[in-house]
């Protein structure tokens, strides 16, 4: 079946734009989940959805980060008057329910660079 | 502060040996580990986990060891083979926040 799918695969632009990424979770996963690496680095939680309960935000870096999801599926990360230090790769996942027993299934992921 | 540390950067061994990767936690409240496995320009991919009430867990050429009073968890892949070459990363769930805790990774390199 179909796993986890992240667009764009690759987004270069200028310090100061805002962008917008994409994730499509596995059907029928209730929780999504957002993570970041940096270069050399492991993966930073940044935030997650359980079903229709109020997201954890507690990894966003700033107040220029910010994530919906619509319908319990899609979601998507936006990251208002982009930084440098924002080029990473941002990767999401999901899984069927949250607990530490059910394992979280990534995408891709979206590279991203900061000119 | 680095809650998961994996101190292991790289790691080579050779095809057919027992690969050995390492992983230390400080968190007491972390209730499952896992290990991901990733390859260039992919997602992470799942192979193994293990309950912190466990210490042990075997799946196939993978068996996860979970050392409580240590901290301390390792992942041994034997046989190993040249498909296993990939960067792993250890994870470590915390209770109740619901999030993946993660180590900086360590790169397997089989050798032929």
């Amino acid at each position: 079946g179909a796993g986890v799918s992240q667009s764009p695969s690759n987004k270069v632009t200028e310090k100061g734009k805002d962008v917008e990424l994409r994730c499509d979770p596995i059907s029928g996963h209730t929780a999504l989940y957002w993570y970041r690496q940096s270069l050399g680095q492991g993966l930073e939680f940044l935030i997650y959805f359980q079903g229709n309960s109020a997201p954890d935000k507690s990894g966003l870096p700033s107040d220029r980060f910010s994530a919906e999801r619509t319908g319990g599926s899609v979601s998507t990360l936006t990251i208002q008057r982009t930084q440098q230090e924002d080029s990473a790769v941002y990767l999401c996942a999901s899984s069927v329910r949250t607990g530490g027993n059910q394992p979280q299934h990534f995408g891709d992921g979206t590279r991203l660079s900061i000119l | 502060d680095q809650q998961v540390k994996q101190n292991s950067p790289s790691l080579s061994v050779q095809e057919g040996r027992i690969s050995i990767l390492n992983c230390d936690y400080t968190n007491s409240m972390f209730d499952y580990f896992l290990w991901y496995k990733k390859y260039p320009a992919e997602g992470p991919t799942f192979l193994i986990s293990i309950s912190s009430i466990k210490d042990k867990n075997e799946d196939g050429r993978f068996t996860v060891f979970l050392n409580k009073s240590a901290k301390h968890l390792s992942l041994h892949i034997v046989p190993s083979q040249p498909g296993d070459s990939a960067v792993y990363f250890c994870a470590a769930h915390h209770l109740g926040a619901q999030k993946l805790v993660f180590g900086q990774g360590t790169r397997l390199t089989i050798n032929p």
